[in-house]
């Protein structure tokens, strides 16, 4: 089955720097990669996804890039701000058949002013 | 669409007891998950079930673990008979199938604590 694996699980970045956050998956049917954050005592929300038949896609500050030969993709978040402060997770999930989702360990996300 | 909703919100329970967590998936989404929240072990899948069925259950971590879908609108995780080490936050989240509809939606969370 699907295993994804996320990292780094903690990552600290002063305010208005950049921060990267990387995974990777191990079924290569896998064709949705959807990013969550999740603030402190909520639940997890969707912030951006991609297909596999797209190398990047950007929503503002936000961008995620997907390399489908070496089966791992980024979230990549520019000029952070405070509220960006959160968990960070990853997913992986076919779009057809067993569409089971499944998430990375998390990365904790701190934005220091 | 009120979302996905999920009761009770919290839940204490001693050792032993059995425990039910209930989920109302979004009107037309085909496919629920349970997961299981610690901060160990991240976002466990524990079951998913498609049309009402369960499609894999592998992430049951043991057999005091039940689901059950008995229609598109209700699911339930049981616990029985629960344990502390099953404190964690439980959530379910539905999305619809297929390429147009894969984005999961979340419910609240139960937030179970077993003493």
């Amino acid at each position: 089955g699907e295993n994804v694996e996320q990292h780094p699980s903690t990552l600290s970045v002063q305010e208005g720097d950049s921060a990267v956050i990387k995974c990777t998956y191990s079924d290569s049917a896998s064709n949705y990669f959807p990013w969550y954050k999740q603030e402190l005592g909520k639940r997890p929300q969707l912030i951006i996804d991609i297909r596999s038949n797209v190398g990047e896609k950007k929503d503002q500050r936000i961008a995620v890039t997907l390399n489908k030969t070496a089966k791992h993709f980024s979230l990549h978040i520019t000029e952070t701000q405070p509220e960006d402060s959160a968990v960070y997770f990853c997913a992986a999930s076919r779009d057809q058949g067993a569409q089971k989702l499944v998430f990375g360990q998390g990365t904790r996300l701190t934005i220091n002013p | 669409d009120a979302g996905v909703i999920q009761s009770p919100r919290h839940e204490v329970t001693e050792m032993g007891q059995e425990v039910t967590l209930r989920c109302k998936p979004i009107s037309g989404h085909d496919y629920l998950f349970w997961y299981r929240q610690t901060m160990m072990r991240g976002l466990e899948l524990l079951i998913y079930f498609n049309n009402n069925v369960p499609i894999d259950d592998s992430g049951m971590p043991e057999d005091r673990f039940s689901a059950k879908m008995p229609n598109a609108s209700f699911s339930t995780l049981k616990i029985q008979p629960s344990e502390p080490r099953d404190s964690a936050v439980y959530f379910c989240a539905s999305r619809k199938p297929g390429p147009t509809g894969t984005e999961a939606f979340f419910g609240q969370g139960t937030r179970l604590t077993v003493v």
